[in-house]
């Protein structure tokens, strides 16, 4: 899950496994969601979105899920691959019409 | 990164001096943003500009300034009035207008104290 400090949650993860990572976002009003990958001392990279009257989006190995009830949002890899280390955060659009960001999770892989 | 470039990579700032961070898009996005980045913590929005030659203060503009005189570029300037100014920084842009605000980022600039 994301959390605010120094001190990233963290995802060990072995090779070939599926990798779940979560995010609880906070406005109920939010309605529209993207996953970013950040890879060490680069910018985050765009890996999927979805809109708030959808529950499920697939991608290239790459599913997120979103329960509005909970206000919940998870991403799942599939088969994860070393390359997929990185910090994954999510970022939800409020009502005002800007992006918020999460801390972001740590995601270790592991051989 | 999505045709966004920032430059320099990485910037030394002595005390008491201005600096400025270079963001450059080619995709003809009329949106661009600065972020600030410090670890462990999300993105914090610093500036931002939907159109030309408009922009609007973010949650921590206080020691930062910006301008927005061309549609490519968005350069933001870090004061000697911001005390704190180590960090991350990350330009974006997104195309304006329609449903979705997915905004693509840069590279980042890390700015560093002497």
């Amino acid at each position: 899950g994301e959390s605010v400090g120094l001190h990233l949650p963290t995802l060990s993860v072995q090779e070939g496994d599926n990798s779940i990572i979560n995010c609880a976002y906070s406005n109920s009003a939010s309605d529209y969601f993207i996953w970013y990958k950040q890879e060490s001392g680069k910018g985050p990279q765009f890996i999927i979105d979805i809109r708030s009257n959808m529950d499920k989006r697939q991608g290239q190995r790459v599913t997120v899920l979103l329960n509005k009830t909970v206000k919940h949002l998870s991403l799942q890899i599939a088969a994860t691959q070393p390359g997929d280390s990185a910090v994954y955060f999510c970022a939800e659009k409020n009502s005002w019409g800007k992006l918020q960001f999460g801390a972001g999770t740590q995601v270790v892989v592991t051989p | 990164d999505g045709g966004i470039t920032q430059s320099p990579k990485y910037l030394f700032r002595k005390e008491g001096q201005n600096v400025t961070l270079s963001c450059e898009q080619n995709l003809n996005h009329d949106a661009m943003y600065w972020y600030r980045q410090d670890p462990g913590q999300g993105l914090r929005l610093i500036y931002y500009s939907q159109i030309v030659n408009d922009f609007q203060k973010g949650d921590i503009a206080e020691g930062y300034s910006v301008s927005r005189e061309k549609k490519e570029s968005f350069p933001l300037t870090v004061t000697s009035a911001q005390k704190n100014p180590t960090a991350f920084y990350l330009c974006a842009s997104s195309a304006a207008g329609g449903y979705q605000e997915t905004q693509y980022f840069g590279p980042g600039t890390r700015l560093l104290v002497l």
